[in-house]
């Protein structure tokens, strides 16, 4: 019974460069959250999608972020142009249905580093 | 919108000692409630989680929290700390809207054990 994954765990980019963050929810899940948690900082909501959908984008920045959830495959959080702003662990989490009891589970992230 | 404040950045406590760590929530109705803790490079552990019902919630590794309305605070406590509880803990906030179970974190605060 995998929990929610994500790939790759570490990931070390060159400023301009382009990241791709990939996240499996757990087995049965199909709604994906996307975090943000800067060094000493709390996790900041980013996207939130269904299949096909994206529902609720109001945590991403305006530029060089996207995030989508295809019919078939993992969730991808894309950052294009990558800055050294952009280090960050980004955490995807999953849950089973839009109404439940709020519980989301959570991957063991990916950590960005932008040299 | 829901908030959370975390009051304390940084908590040293002994091996032994209790241990009570501080939430402050802000929401309109009643909330979801989430203690979730965090070691170093690893993802989020849910350690208990309020609905309703119960006031006192019991979480795993010997950790309680106690919802209290009219103060809008969700304390965690334990009442003996082991060295392996050193580590990152986060509140959150969660609401059933129609953006699905989206969760709001506070900034953390980082346990330190001492032996």
């Amino acid at each position: 019974n995998a929990g929610v994954m994500q790939n790759p765990r570490h990931l070390v980019r060159r400023r301009g460069q382009e990241a791709r963050l990939r996240c499996s929810p757990m087995k049965g899940h199909s709604h994906v959250y996307w975090y943000r948690q800067l060094p000493e900082e709390g996790l900041k909501f980013m996207v939130y999608l269904q299949k096909e959908n994206i529902i609720d984008e109001s945590g991403m920045p305006k530029e060089r972020f996207s995030a989508e959830f295809p019919k078939e495959g993992p969730s991808i959080l894309r950052i294009q142009q990558v800055v050294r702003g952009d280090s960050a662990a980004y955490f995807c989490a999953s849950s089973p249905r839009l109404v439940g009891t709020g519980e989301l589970f959570f991957g063991e992230g990916s950590r960005l580093t932008v040299l | 919108a829901q908030s959370v404040t975390q009051p304390d950045i940084h908590i040293t406590v002994s091996e032994g000692a209790s241990l009570e760590l501080r939430c402050n929530y802000s929401y309109g109705a009643t909330p979801y409630l989430f203690w979730y803790v965090q070691s170093p490079g690893q993802g989020l552990q849910l350690l208990l989680k309020y609905f309703s019902g119960d006031t006192l919630v019991q979480g795993i590794k010997g950790f309680e929290a106690e919802f209290k309305r009219s103060q809008s605070s969700f304390n965690l406590r334990k009442p003996s700390v082991h060295w392996s509880d050193a580590a990152e803990y986060f509140c959150a906030v969660g609401a059933q809207e129609t953006s699905g179970s989206r969760l709001t974190f506070g900034e953390g605060t980082q346990l330190t054990v001492n032996p």
